[in-house]
């Protein structure tokens, strides 16, 4: 079974742009989640999407979005890139039906701001 | 919301020796507590959990142990071996909402 696939990788960005980052999730996984990773700040969670609707959200500024296709998959976009923004952002797929259902993370997208 | 500490930052230990970890939560009504280890350029993996209801578990060398009324639980991992060497976080949910996490901590085993 594939995991948790997330691409780009690698984003290089300035200041004031936007980025959209994917993350595809283990097949029949309904449930995405997102984390910021920064060394000061550990892993800090975004949101989490089930069936396409937003079931929870962390205390992030409203210029973090994300949203989830029918298919599973989820995208996460940042708008008016600050330099704070750079971090290694995680996505974590789970069957969802549970809250302690494990969650399987992807590689991250690694995102320079400059 | 809640809230996790996590401690040492830094371990290391001789290779064959044990290691602990430690954690601890501000919400009594958190009641799952997982275990993750991230290696270097890869996303964390989950490698045990505890659910409330449990005071103790253990998967071959690894165990996790809940003191509800103290609110702390630990990691334990004895006969370490050089590829435990790794980024442990805990983390605790209350029901049916996020993972918080502890802020990591980085395990080197000394061969």
């Amino acid at each position: 079974k594939a995991g948790v696939t997330q691409t780009p990788r690698y984003l290089i960005k300035t200041r004031g742009q936007q980025v959209t980052l994917s993350c595809s999730p283990i097949s029949g996984h309904r449930s995405v989640s997102w984390y910021q990773q920064t060394p000061g700040q550990g892993l800090q969670f975004l949101f989490e999407y089930f069936s396409e609707t937003q079931r929870n959200k962390g205390n992030f500024p409203g210029r973090f979005s994300g949203r989830q296709f029918s298919n599973s998959r989820s995208e996460m976009n940042v708008s008016t890139l600050e330099l704070g923004d750079s971090a290694l952002y995680l996505c974590a797929s789970s069957l969802g039906g549970m809250y302690w259902d494990e969650q399987f993370f992807g590689p991250g997208t690694r995102l320079t701001v400059l | 919301g809640e809230n996790v500490e996590q401690h040492p930052s830094t371990l290391s230990v001789q290779e064959g020796d044990s290691a602990v970890i430690k954690c601890t939560y501000s919400d009594s009504a958190s009641n799952y507590f997982p275990w993750y280890k991230q290696e270097l350029g890869k996303g964390p993996q989950l490698i045990i959990d505890i659910r409330s209801n449990v005071g103790e578990k253990k998967d071959q060398r690894i165990a996790v142990t809940l003191n509800k009324t103290a609110k702390h639980f630990s990691l334990h991992i004895t006969e370490t071996q050089p590829e435990d060497s790794a980024v442990y976080f805990c983390a605790a949910s209350l029901p049916a909402e996020k993972l918080t996490f502890g802020t990591g901590t980085r395990l080197t085993i000394i061969p």
